[in-house]
């Protein structure tokens, strides 16, 4: 069966970094787009970054952008989000999640994993 | 940026029961509209996209409509693991957003 497994959460100071990474399996992980949400208590879910399949295609929101680099390495399985100087807004539960469709982004995201939480503080 | 309003916030309902729940689209969106489900500490689940399409392995009892800047989730009878928070989202419009979510509880 499918299954996302995200871990490199924690606690990390302002202006600090992280790595998020993202475990795939259960299916042929470089035939999908791959997003990266992230949610804080009480709102739905905000996009922070994709990539596509073949890591040709990459987008940031506005948020983020200059500041995380999404990447994945399709030997292993794996995406991974890199997070550098990091605010209190930046603190949420990440999600790696996968697109629908196969070789295309439909934005419509059928399997998440459980989250990884990121918690900034002094 | 597309903001997409959920209503009501939260719905007191009893299993058995029949509950509707409102999205609205600041600006149409055409049928691009999907709907999640989320229990506390899980993540989303993909219930319907498509504005009507049941994802693989949805129960029957889910069903949408809708389409512009009008959607609605209609679940037909309630079901005790059915309580849960419920996310509509757009991906009609650059960039992809979420509603503010509608809290159905007992």
């Amino acid at each position: 069966q499918v299954l996302l497994v995200e871990s490199g959460g924690g606690l990390v100071k302002p202006g600090g970094s992280l790595r998020l990474s993202c475990a795939a399996s259960g299916f042929t992980f470089s035939d999908y787009y791959m997003t990266w949400f992230r949610q804080t208590p009480g709102r739905g879910p905000e996009l922070v970054s994709y990539i596509s399949h073949s890591a040709t295609t990459i987008y940031y929101g506005d948020s983020v952008k200059g500041r995380f680099t999404v990447s994945r390495d399709n030997s292993k399985n794996s995406l991974y989000l890199q997070m550098s100087n990091l605010t209190a807004e930046d603190a949420a539960v990440y999600y790696c999640a996968r697109d629908r469709l196969r070789f295309s982004s439909s934005w419509v995201h059928d399997f998440w994993g459980q989250g990884s939480l990121v918690t900034v503080s002094s | 940026e597309t903001v997409m309003t959920q209503s009501p916030a939260t719905l007191s309902v009893s299993p058995g029961e029949r509950v509707s729940l409102s999205c609205s689209a600041s600006q149409s969106i055409s049928s691009s509209l999907a709907w999640y489900q989320q229990k506390p500490g899980q993540a989303p689940r993909l219930l319907i996209y498509t504005s009507s399409t049941r994802a693989t392995g949805i129960p029957a009892r889910f069903s949408g409509s809708g389409s512009g800047t009008d959607f609605t989730l209609t679940i037909s009878s309630l079901q005790s693991e059915d309580f849960a928070v419920y996310y509509c989202q757009q991906y009609n419009n650059w960039p992809l957003t979420f509603g503010g979510g509608t809290k159905v509880e007992i």
